[in-house]
C-alpha cells in the first residue's frame, strides 16, 4: 500500500524558514516524480512544487520561486521542502503527492494527509 | 504559467441527474489533463487521467473528454456520494496549474 507521511508543519513567524518532509513507502520510490501542493484554509488546491524521479527537473508555482527549495534523497524514500522567507498568505495544508508516471510525467494519483503551516506573529 | 478556467464554481444537482464540469486551458496541453474528486476534510483523489482514462476502482458513471483546449467531466448520474469538491490539474509543463474548483451540491 502507498504510504505518503508529512511532518515538520507548525507555527512561524513571518521571514522565518522551515522545513517539511515526506516518508514514503509502499512502491518504488526512485521511480516516480513526487510533487507537493497546498490549500489554504477554505481555499481550493494549489500546486507549489515537483520533482522528478532522478531530481534533474524541478519545478515551482510562480507564487514560491526564489523562496522555496524541494529536493529528495531516494536511498532515504524521502521528499523535503524547504521553505523560507514565509508569509501569511503561505498558511495552508501541504500535501506530499506522488506521480502515476513511472519515470515520466503524468497525474498525481496518491497523496498523504498533509501537514499544517501556519505563518503567522 | 498556464491558466485553468473552471466553471462552473458551484453546482446544485439532484441525485441521477447528469453533470459537467469545464476547465479551459489558456494554452495548448496535449491531453495532460486530470479531474480529482476532495470531501471535506479529506486529501484530493484521483478521478480522470490524460483526459479520459478512468483511474482504477472509480466507478464508470465518471466520465472525461476534451475538445481543443476545453476539458469536460462528466457524471451521468449523480450519486450521494459524489457530492463534493471537483479540481482539475493540468500536468503537461511546469508549473502545474489547477482549476479554481467546482463545489457539487445537492438540489
Amino acid at each position: 500500500e502507498v504510504q505518503l507521511v508529512e511532518s515538520g508543519g507548525g507555527l512561524v513567524q513571518p521571514g522565518r524558514s522551515l522545513r517539511l518532509s515526506c516518508a514514503a513507502s509502499g512502491f518504488k520510490f526512485d521511480d516516480f516524480a513526487i510533487h507537493w501542493v497546498r490549500q489554504a484554509p477554505g481555499k481550493g488546491l494549489e500546486w507549489v512544487s515537483g520533482i522528478t524521479w532522478n531530481s534533474d527537473d524541478l519545478g515551482y508555482a510562480d507564487s514560491v520561486k526564489g523562496r522555496f527549495t524541494i529536493s529528495r534523497d531516494n536511498a532515504k524514500h524521502s521528499l523535503y521542502l524547504h521553505m523560507s522567507s514565509l508569509r501569511v498568505e503561505d498558511t495552508g495544508f501541504y500535501y506530499c503527492a506522488k506521480d502515476r508516471g513511472i519515470r515520466d510525467w503524468d497525474s498525481i494519483d496518491c497523496w498523504g494527509q498533509g501537514t499544517m503551516v501556519t505563518v503567522s506573529s | 504559467a498556464i491558466q485553468m478556467t473552471q466553471s462552473p464554481s458551484s453546482l446544485s444537482a439532484s441525485v441521477g441527474d447528469r453533470v459537467t464540469i469545464t476547465c479551459r486551458a489558456s494554452q495548448y496541453i496535449r491531453a495532460d489533463l486530470g479531474w480529482y474528486q476532495q470531501k471535506p476534510g479529506k486529501a484530493p483523489k484521483l478521478l480522470i487521467y490524460a483526459t479520459s482514462s478512468l483511474q482504477g476502482g472509480v466507478p464508470s458513471r465518471f466520465s472525461g473528454s476534451a475538445s481543443g483546449t476545453d476539458f469536460t467531466l462528466t457524471i451521468s448520474s449523480v450519486q450521494p456520494e459524489d457530492f463534493a469538491t471537483y479540481y482539475c490539474l493540468q500536468d503537461y509543463n511546469y508549473p502545474h496549474t489547477f482549476g479554481q474548483g467546482t463545489k457539487l451540491e445537492i438540489k
